[in-house]
C-alpha cells in the first residue's frame, strides 16, 4: 500500500463546476496535511493547509479532513481553465517534518 | 525577491562530472528540505537540514550525494559521477519551523545527465 494515494485522473470538469480532489494515506498519526498545485514543468505551489478535523475554505478552496477514515480531500468552486494542473496532495508523518507526497491528479478544466 | 531561490535553473553535466545544486530560503526561513521529481514519477524526499545540521537524510542515496547547509550561505546539494539516472527536476523547499509547518518551494533545477 502506498503511503499516499491519489487518483492519477484525469479529472476533466466544465468551466464553472466544482472539482473535487481525493487524497487516502496509510500512516494513522499523521498530522499535517497540505495541497500543491503543480504546472507542468514549474515547481509544486501550496494551495492550502490542514492540521485538524473538519473543513477550511480559503476563496475558491476549501479543504476537507476525516482523520478517522485517512482521508483528505480538495474541493475547487467555479474550476476555471487556468486552475488545469496537476493536484498533489502531501502529508508529514508524526515525528518527522518532511512530506510524503502523493502521484498527483490532473485536472482539465474545459471551457 | 522574498520567496525560495534556487541555480542554476538548468544544469548539464556529462556521466561522471560533479553537480552541484543551490538553494537560499525564503526570507526568515532556517529550516531547508530537497526533493527531487524523476520523469513521470512523484516528488520524493531527500534531506531536510537546519543550518550547519543534518536533520534527516533518509531520502539520500547511500553513495554520490551530499548536502550541507553551511551557517553563511545558501543549501548546497551535491552529487558527485552523475549518471544517467540523476537526470530530474530537484526542488528545494523551506519553512519556518519544522513539525509540520508550511513548506514553500524553488523553482528547481532541472539537471540532465548526457
Amino acid at each position: 500500500q502506498k503511503e499516499v494515494e491519489q487518483n492519477s485522473g484525469p479529472l476533466s470538469v466544465p468551466e464553472g463546476a466544482i472539482a473535487s480532489l481525493n487524497c487516502t494515506y496509510s500512516d494513522r498519526v499523521s498530522q499535517s496535511f497540505f495541497w500543491y498545485r503543480q504546472y507542468s514543468g514549474k515547481s509544486p505551489e501550496l494551495i492550502m493547509s490542514i492540521y485538524s478535523n473538519g473543513d477550511k475554505e480559503d476563496g475558491r478552496f476549501t479543504a476537507q479532513l476525516n482523520k478517522a477514515s485517512q482521508y483528505v480531500s480538495l474541493l475547487i468552486r467555479d474550476s476555471q481553465p487556468s486552475d488545469s494542473a496537476t493536484y498533489l496532495c502531501a502529508v508529514s508523518p508524526w515525528s518527522t517534518d518532511k512530506l510524503i507526497f502523493g502521484t498527483g491528479t490532473r485536472l482539465q478544466v474545459f471551457p | 525577491n522574498a520567496g525560495v531561490m534556487q541555480n542554476p535553473r538548468h544544469l548539464v553535466r556529462r556521466r561522471g562530472q560533479e553537480a552541484r545544486l543551490r538553494c537560499s530560503p525564503m526570507k526568515g526561513h532556517s529550516h531547508v528540505y530537497w526533493y527531487r521529481q524523476l520523469p513521470e514519477e512523484g516528488l520524493k524526499f531527500m534531506v531536510y537540514l537546519q543550518k550547519e545540521n543534518i536533520i534527516d537524510e533518509s531520502g539520500m542515496p547511500k553513495e554520490r550525494f551530499s548536502a550541507e547547509f553551511p551557517k553563511e550561505g545558501p543549501s548546497i546539494l551535491r552529487i558527485q559521477q552523475v549518471v544517467r539516472g540523476d537526470s530530474a527536476a530537484y526542488f528545494c523547499a523551506s519553512s519556518l519551523a519544522g513539525d509540520g509547518y508550511e513548506q514553500f518551494f524553488g523553482p528547481g533545477t532541472r539537471l540532465t545527465v548526457l
